[in-house]
């Protein structure tokens, strides 16, 4: 069982250009999310999905989009990168969702952008 | 923008010794408050989920209590083993499906 697989590890980015951050869980979990996590702050939500078909915004939505066209995947989206989203990201999926079930994340993706 | 406070921010613990944290949250629309345990270089590990005033869970030496009228929960490690070195995170649920994760508090266990 291999959980919460986040892709690729660690990527740099040049200011501008685009790239695809992969999440994908085995577990049958509806709910899934994205978060970032920058030094000495907490972890911030970017976008989550409480089912296939079902994407809402985060706190830090701004310069990312998302899509939930399966159970199993929650694609994560920059456009145009900027030096600011520079940070660690993180995916997570829940079963029950947030009020009755805890999270599980996958290892994280450093993305650098210069 | 509802705030979750965790203190201390960093804390070095005795090989042997007990020790306690806070998290603070606020105290109206409570549905739950987790905690999550963060080793370095990997990834969040879920602890405990708490949902009812005067809760009370344990997992091993670990254990957590929840006061939702006061808006605190204490994470409370006995006799804390170098393993027991990371960061420790609290998130409170006021009702959807998002989570206010506080900065956490930095445990360095010392042999």
């Amino acid at each position: 069982n291999a959980g919460v697989t986040q892709t690729p590890k660690f990527r740099i980015l040049k200011i501008g250009q685009s790239m695809t951050l992969q999440c994908t869980q085995d577990m049958n979990h509806n709910y899934m999310y994205w978060y970032r996590q920058d030094p000495g702050m907490g972890l911030k939500l970017i976008y989550y999905s409480v089912g296939a078909g079902i994407t809402d915004k985060g706190e830090v939505p701004n310069g990312y989009n998302v899509s939930r066209s399966t159970t199993e995947d929650f694609p994560l989206r920059l456009e145009l990168a900027a030096p600011s989203q520079t940070s660690v990201y993180f995916c997570a999926s829940s079963y029950l969702g947030a009020p009755s079930d805890g999270y599980t994340f996958g290892s994280g993706t450093r993305l650098t952008v210069v | 923008i509802l705030n979750v406070e965790q203190s201390p921010q960093s804390l070095h613990v005795q090989e042997g010794d007990s020790t306690n944290f806070t998290c603070s949250f606020p105290s109206s629309n409570f549905y739950a408050l987790h905690w999550y345990r963060w080793e370095t270089a990997k990834s969040p590990e879920a602890l405990f989920v708490m949902t009812l005033n005067g809760d009370e869970k344990k997992k091993g030496r670990i254990s957590a209590t929840l006061n939702t009228k006061e808006g605190y929960s204490y994470l409370y490690i006995k006799g804390s083993q170098p393993e027991d070195s990371a960061t420790y995170l609290c998130a409170y649920n006021f009702g959807n499906e998002k989570l206010t994760f506080g900065t956490g508090t930095r445990l360095t266990i010392i042999p």
